[in-house]
């Protein structure tokens, strides 16, 4: 079956360190996104791609960067963690509008 | 700029009694609503969403939901709550390009 994964699940890191987030899928969808989670907040946009090559920024894009250089994988980057990005992400995608979540990640950074 | 609240953060309500949240939306547009359920631990589903026509849409789980255009509301509800409804719940707006924007979400809670 088509799925969409996020790893890793869990991950905890340090103030400064840089931080790769995976997110693959197998729907060959063409848009792909990802979303931090904080109480209160919702889900807020950080970034999005709408195919290989192509990246925007979403409503809290500091801080972070995102590379498409394949349909399947839309990886998200920390340049230099703080603690004001500790969060749950998610990595969606979707083709037409109905976005697919993947399981999130749970980043702390100390 | 487009945004989406959700009234009430934490709702308690008792298996078997109906269930309503509140989700009201400001966007310029005729809007393509959304509501997703997030159990602990898990990504989010999508229970229903409206893009145009019947104002009352159908999802899965035996919800539902109603647009009011007049209000700016697309208010979820479901006659008869089981313990596995208790989740967070979050209402969604599809801005330009397929980008959703969400509320806070509200957090279910049942008792038995």
């Amino acid at each position: 079956d088509a799925e969409i994964t996020q790893s890793p699940r869990h991950k905890i890191t340090e103030t400064g360190r840089q931080v790769t987030l995976a997110c693959h899928q197998t729907w060959n969808h063409n848009n792909m996104f990802w979303y931090r989670q904080d109480l209160g907040h919702g889900l807020r946009l950080i970034h999005y791609s709408y195919g290989v090559h192509d990246t925007n920024k979403g409503e809290v894009s500091d801080g972070y960067s995102v590379s498409r250089s394949n349909t399947e994988d839309l990886p998200l980057t920390l340049e230099s963690a703080a603690s004001s990005q500790t969060s749950v992400y998610f990595c969606a995608s979707s083709s037409g509008n109905e976005q697919f979540f993947g399981p999130g990640t749970r980043l702390t950074v100390l | 700029a487009q945004s989406v609240t959700q009234p009430d953060i934490h709702i308690t309500v008792s298996e078997g009694a109906s269930l309503e949240l509140r989700c009201n939306y400001s966007y310029g547009a005729t809007p393509y609503l959304f509501w997703y359920v997030q159990s602990p631990g898990q990504g989010l589903q999508l229970l229903l969403k409206y893009f145009s026509g019947d104002t009352l849409v159908q999802g899965i789980k035996g919800f539902e939901a109603e647009f009011k255009r007049s209000q700016s509301s697309f208010n979820l509800r479901k006659p008869s709550v089981h313990w596995s409804d208790a989740a967070e719940y979050f209402c969604a707006v599809e801005v330009a390009g397929n980008k959703l924007t969400f509320g806070g979400g509200t957090r279910v809670l049942v008792k038995p």
